[in-house]
């Protein structure tokens, strides 16, 4: 099985500032077709976790363009230009490349210093 | 409104089953599969499986095999997971989430979870 790691674990953040945070996979997530299985949620406070990122760099519908992802292979970063009072709650990556399990980083927590 | 809508709290005793609820609304229930997503208290993120809601296909966490099912009933747009012989530690919240166009092949289904429901607090306690 895949195994996703994410650090830091916790992250204190300053409005305004520019956030970073890092997801290494066991095994490589670049699919033959060329796609890096690798994605990133957001689980708000109370809430139910929402996709901002998918295919390692794709935003999803309604993100704002604040966040960006990159990488590829076993290297993965979830970037936030500007943060945002908003934005606090538990980061998750997720890799699917391999399907049969799929599988979730630990989380980062942000929160607002 | 485009919405998986989840059935609602469960408390078993262990040793019993449970069986959850997802439907979909406002979507073409068979143009997306379902996985089935769970988070003990505190705990992370957890995925369970995923089921084809085109021709039933199914891959389930080799934790949970022998002791999950999920299906799904085209005629309705919903999806059941069905979990047994329930202990302690399965207390936790079961969300069904819709599978975006993926692909699937020889190591499963590929893609991402676009559409949450609001899960669903299944508690185990004698």
């Amino acid at each position: 099985d895949i195994v996703m790691t994410q650090s830091p674990l916790s992250l204190p953040v300053t409005p305004g500032e520019p956030a970073s945070i890092s997801c290494r996979s066991s095994q490589s997530l670049l699919h033959s077709n060329g796609y890096n299985y690798l994605d990133w949620y957001l689980q708000k406070p109370g809430q139910s976790p929402q996709l901002l990122i998918y295919l390692g760099s794709n935003r999803a519908s309604g993100v704002p363009d604040r966040f960006s992802g990159s990488g590829s292979g076993t290297d993965f970063t979830l970037k936030i230009s500007r943060v945002e009072a908003e934005d606090v709650g538990v980061y998750y990556c997720m890799q699917s490349q391999q399907g049969r399990p799929a599988s979730f980083g630990p989380g980062t927590k942000v929160d607002i210093k | 409104q485009v919405q998986l809508v989840q059935s609602g709290a469960e408390v078993k005793k262990p040793g019993a089953s449970v069986k959850v609820s997802c439907k979909a609304s406002d979507y073409t229930f068979t143009s997306y599969g379902v996985t089935w997503v769970r988070q003990a208290p505190g705990q992370g993120l957890e995925w369970m499986g995923w089921s084809s809601t085109y021709n039933g296909n199914t891959d389930y966490a080799q934790k949970f095999q022998g002791r999950v099912t999920m299906t799904t009933d085209t005629p309705t747009s919903t999806a059941y997971m069905e979990l047994r012989s329930l202990r302690s530690d399965d207390t936790a919240v079961y969300w069904c989430v819709r599978s975006a166009g993926g692909d699937y092949d020889s190591s499963g289904y590929h893609g991402d979870l676009d559409l949450w429901g609001r899960g669903t607090l299944v508690t185990v306690s004698s």
